[in-house]
């Protein structure tokens, strides 16, 4: 069991620029979800993977997209990147029929 | 009003206390109750899940939900400097979605 793992760890792009964070699912997880951590706040749902199909999204805009890919690895893409965006971004993997999902330990995003 | 309200703290107490930790929320339909703990620069990491009223108990940890008051809790017995972190409730109307608390951050004091 190698659990989630996330890269990069941190990153710092300009506004405007366009960003791809990248996150390994626990081994034998078919689900993948996405979360945004601003500092000091709970983390916000951004969307959900399953089988390589989004099934669920939160209130984010759609310049925030992703991929599942047949590995279960994963992809969350944002472009247009604005200042409001610098957060800690969180993969979680979980079974689908599982609750309780096992976080990586996330991408700090800094937007400058 | 927020779907899931949390106490931020911080909550300071002494090592070997027992914390009570604390979520109100609005929504009936949620009927799956979790808590993480999120170490500085870290993941949350999932302590308790519970589905509907009830109790559960692992360990120090305890975990309760009181549906018809819409309010759970995390007990932690014999609390340890090694429990400092903050504490995030979550909660999921069975669908894909969690909403988390804010979370609350606790220092056990040696």
């Amino acid at each position: 069991e190698t659990g989630v793992t996330q890269s990069p760890t941190h990153l710092i792009k300009t506004r405007g620029q366009q960003v791809t964070l990248r996150c390994s699912s626990q081994s034998g997880h078919n689900t993948v979800s996405w979360y945004q951590q601003a500092l000091g706040q709970g983390p916000q749902f951004i969307f959900q993977y399953y089988r390589e199909e989004e099934n669920g999204r939160g209130n984010f805009p759609p310049r925030f997209s992703g991929l599942q890919f047949p590995n279960y690895s994963s992809e969350l893409n944002v472009n247009a990147l604005e200042l409001d965006d610098s957060a800690l971004y969180l993969c979680a993997s979980s079974l689908s029929s599982d609750y309780g999902y096992t976080f990586g330990s996330g991408t700090r995003l800094t937007v400058v | 009003q927020k779907e899931v309200e949390q106490d931020p703290g911080p909550l300071s107490v002494p090592e070997g206390a027992i914390v009570s930790l604390n979520c109100t929320y609005s929504n009936s339909a949620f009927q799956y109750f979790m808590w993480y703990r999120q170490y500085s620069r870290k993941g949350p990491e999932l302590l308790m899940y519970t589905y509907s009223s009830g109790n559960k108990e692992d360990g120090r940890f305890t975990a309760q939900v009181d549906k018809s008051s819409k309010y759970i809790s995390l007990f932690i017995r014999d609390s340890q400097p090694s429990d400092s972190a903050t504490y995030l409730c979550a909660m999921s109307a069975g669908t894909y979605k969690y909403i988390f608390g804010t979370g609350t951050r606790l220092k056990v004091l040696a």
